[in-house]
């Protein structure tokens, strides 16, 4: 597609339960970044990807949280054990890595909304 | 380590009356700077940003932002607010374009109402 696409637009879920939140970013956008919007928050950074690689994780907030990205497209956000807290927008991000076509931008897309009951 | 701080979460204008956001901001290095929308159940949208030249930079929807570095701010204005400017606004800075990436760091929105 021609732009960021994000599943499950919205997930409920029971606490203590795991979460998959899947981002796929625009074709050719090597770098992937995923941020967290809580209600009356801003966006929280989360982690980065080079490639497959996490350059910067440094924004998950517990050991809960992982994520991973497979052939440099594709990634997936993993939440296990959800607790009300975790309870947000997922907003994923992408850009590209070269100096022609990186112009310091982030394109973004719709998020996913996750509410733990 | 850089930070952004929006002046007021919320903001109310009136229908043709212009649209002042307030955005400040730190950083170590020369910034990038990005002015954010989002519209209800949206994603974020780029409105403008400035990188290096010229200091007033123009936008979509007839926004603009001067970038102050004596006062490290990056206001963004619209002489006259449109009912559909009604959406939340988000001022960013990032290092440039580095290698390890355009990581922003968001201010924590402020939100336009706008009243007819």
């Amino acid at each position: 597609g021609a732009g960021v696409s994000q599943s499950p637009s919205n997930k409920v879920t029971e606490k203590g339960k795991d979460v998959e939140l899947r981002c796929d970013p625009i074709s050719g956008h090597t770098a992937l970044y995923w941020y967290r919007q809580s209600l009356g928050q801003g966006l929280e950074f989360l982690i980065y990807f080079q490639g497959n690689s996490a350059p910067d994780k440094s924004g998950l907030p517990s050991d809960r949280f992982s994520a991973e990205r497979t052939g440099g497209s594709v990634s997936t956000l993993t939440i296990q054990r959800t607790q009300q807290e975790d309870s947000a927008v997922y907003l994923c991000a992408s850009s590209p890595s070269d100096r022609v076509y990186n112009t310091g931008e982030l394109f973004f897309g719709e998020g996913s909304r996750l509410t733990v009951l | 380590a850089q930070s952004v701080t929006q002046l007021g979460s919320h903001v109310s204008v009136s229908e043709g009356a212009l649209v002042l956001l307030r955005c400040n901001y730190s950083s170590s290095v020369p910034p990038y700077l990005f002015w954010y929308v989002q519209y209800p159940n949206q994603g974020l949208q780029l409105l403008l940003k400035y990188t290096t030249g010229a200091t007033l930079v123009k936008g979509i929807n007839g926004f603009e932002a001067e970038f102050k570095k004596s006062e490290t701010s990056f206001h963004l204005t619209k002489p006259s607010a449109h009912m559909s400017d009604a959406a939340e606004y988000f001022c960013a800075v990032s290092e440039g374009i580095k290698a390890a990436g355009n990581k922003l760091t968001f201010g924590g929105g402020t939100r336009v109402l706008v009243k007819p």
